[in-house]
């Protein structure tokens, strides 16, 4: 099946501090891609979705200056967390659209605690 | 917007049989994801709906009835592998992007 990867797997930074977490598609290209934040025992909630080649959409309350989503090839995005602060602590999660079953797959997850 | 409403959490027992529902409002309905999420993971894909009808995977099925905005996850034979939390998924084209949507899933505790 289709795979994705995500790197890192857990940061923990400092507060005031930018992390950087990248979203990859192994063995299939992704037009789209989108960002998914968890916090315990909750579920999915959509961030944004990242197109290639063009900005991404922000789903509504996400800062897109706080939150830069660059997807810079057909297998690539990236979500850079800016000026991180304790709140943003959460599970991040990617996935891909694979256009040929129109599904997405989910990367593994990073786990971001800022101190 | 969306509306998908799925039990918290449901109980059973090795061997026997679960259903899951969900229920769901949209507005551009585009398909029904089921995913399956254990504690700290990312979800893997279980099973896609756009028709009508049930789909069979081994010991995972997924049903669809769009004029009743329903579906449900049915899992056979279940082994103490299958507690997790399951996710029923709503793609909806309104958004321009066929997002996906999740409902807040439901945690399955499989006991001996």
């Amino acid at each position: 099946g289709a795979v994705v990867s995500q790197h890192p797997s857990r940061v923990i930074c400092k507060s005031g501090t930018s992390v950087k977490i990248e979203c990859r598609s192994l063995d299939f290209q992704a037009t789209t891609m989108f960002w998914y934040r968890q916090f315990p025992k909750k579920s999915l909630m959509l961030m944004a979705t990242s197109n290639e080649g063009s900005k991404a959409t922000y789903e509504q309350g996400v800062e897109k200056d706080k939150f830069l989503i660059n997807h810079a090839s057909l297998t690539l995005s990236t979500l850079t967390v800016t000026s991180a602060h304790p709140e943003d602590s959460s599970f991040y999660i990617c996935s891909a659209r694979e256009m040929t079953v129109d599904t997405q797959y989910f990367g593994p997850g990073t786990r971001l605690t800022v101190l | 917007g969306q509306n998908i409403d799925q039990p918290t959490e449901m109980t059973a027992t090795e061997g026997a049989i679960v259903q899951i529902n969900c229920t769901y409002q949209t507005s551009g309905f585009n398909g029904l994801f089921w995913y399956q999420q254990h504690a700290g993971e990312a979800p893997t894909f279980l099973s896609y709906n756009v028709l009508d009808g049930l789909e069979e995977k081994g010991r995972f099925s997924s049903f669809l009835s769009r004029s009743k905005g329903y579906s449900y996850l049915l899992l056979k034979e279940l082994q103490m592998k299958d507690s997790a939390s399951y996710l029923c998924a709503v793609r909806d084209r309104g958004t321009g992007a066929n997002n996906l949507f999740f409902g807040t899933g439901t945690r399955l505790t499989v006991i001996p």
